[in-house]
C-alpha cells in the first residue's frame, strides 16, 4: 500500500493541546496536506507544508521535516467541535495525493 | 455558489445493479476526482479528470466508469455493483494540478450494496 501512517485515534481533553502525527516514506514529493473531517462530512483543507518548519494559523499549527519524512498538526486550545478525524496526505510526484487513514480525534469535557 | 455538490446523498443497490453518481461543480475548476473512502483505509481514488471529454485511471479503477462531458460535471458509473463496491464516494475538484492545488470536496455519497 501507500507508505504514509497516522495514529488511529486520540483523546484529548477541551481546553488542551493535542499533536497529531504523520510519518511518510515516498522518492517524489511535492508537499504535505491536512484536512479535517467531521462525521459524515466531505474532508476540508486546513494546511499546506511544503519547505521545513511550522506554519501557523490560528489555533492550528503544522510541521513538516522532509528528511525526517515527518509532519505533525497541532491544535491549541481545544474546543468541543475539533472533535472530528484529521487526514494527512502527501502529493507525490505526479502531484497526486497519497492519503493516510485518518486520525479520529475525541474530545472530552 | 454552491462549491461541489454529489447526488445522491444515499443509495441502495442489489448485487449487479447498475447506478451513476453525479458531480457538479461551479467553481470552473479544470481537475475533478472521484474517490472512495473505506473504514480504515486512506482516501483512494477511483479515476480524476483534468479537463472537460478527458479522462484517466485513479489507484482502484476497476469496476468503475467515469465521463467528464461538461467542464462541471463528472460522472462515476458502476455498470454492474458488486458488495466490495460499498462504501462512501467523494468528489474533489481543483483549479488545476499541474502544480500544487488545494482539493475541495464533495458532501459524499454513501454506497450500499446487497
Amino acid at each position: 500500500g501507500q507508505n504514509i501512517d497516522q495514529p488511529t485515534e486520540m483523546t484529548a481533553t477541551e481546553g488542551a493541546i493535542v499533536q497529531i502525527n504523520c510519518t511518510y516514506q515516498t522518492s517524489g514529493f511535492n508537499g504535505l496536506f491536512w484536512y479535517q473531517q467531521h462525521a459524515g462530512e466531505a474532508p476540508t483543507f486546513l494546511s499546506y507544508n511544503v519547505l521545513d518548519g511550522l506554519e501557523e494559523k490560528g489555533r492550528f499549527s503544522s510541521f513538516l521535516s522532509r528528511s525526517k519524512g515527518y509532519s505533525y498538526l497541532l491544535l491549541k486550545e481545544l474546543q468541543m467541535k475539533d472533535s472530528a478525524s484529521y487526514l494527512c496526505a502527501y502529493m507525490d510526484s505526479n502531484y497526486q495525493l497519497i492519503w493516510g487513514a485518518g486520525t479520529k480525534l475525541i474530545i472530552k469535557p | 455558489n454552491a462549491g461541489v455538490t454529489q447526488t445522491p446523498k444515499f443509495r441502495v443497490l442489489k448485487t449487479g445493479q447498475s447506478m451513476t453518481l453525479l458531480c457538479a461543480q461551479d467553481m470552473n475548476h479544470e481537475y475533478m476526482y472521484w474517490y472512495r473512502q473505506d473504514p480504515g483505509m486512506g482516501l483512494r481514488l477511483i479515476h480524476y479528470s483534468v479537463g472537460e471529454g478527458t479522462t484517466a485511471k485513479g489507484e482502484v479503477p476497476d469496476g468503475y466508469n467515469v465521463s467528464r462531458l461538461k467542464k462541471q460535471n463528472f460522472l462515476l458509473g458502476l455498470e454492474s455493483a458488486a458488495p466490495s463496491q460499498t462504501s462512501v464516494y467523494f468528489c474533489a475538484s481543483s483549479p488545476t494540478s499541474g502544480g500544487v492545488e488545494t482539493q475541495y470536496f464533495g458532501p459524499g455519497t454513501r454506497l450500499l450494496v446487497l
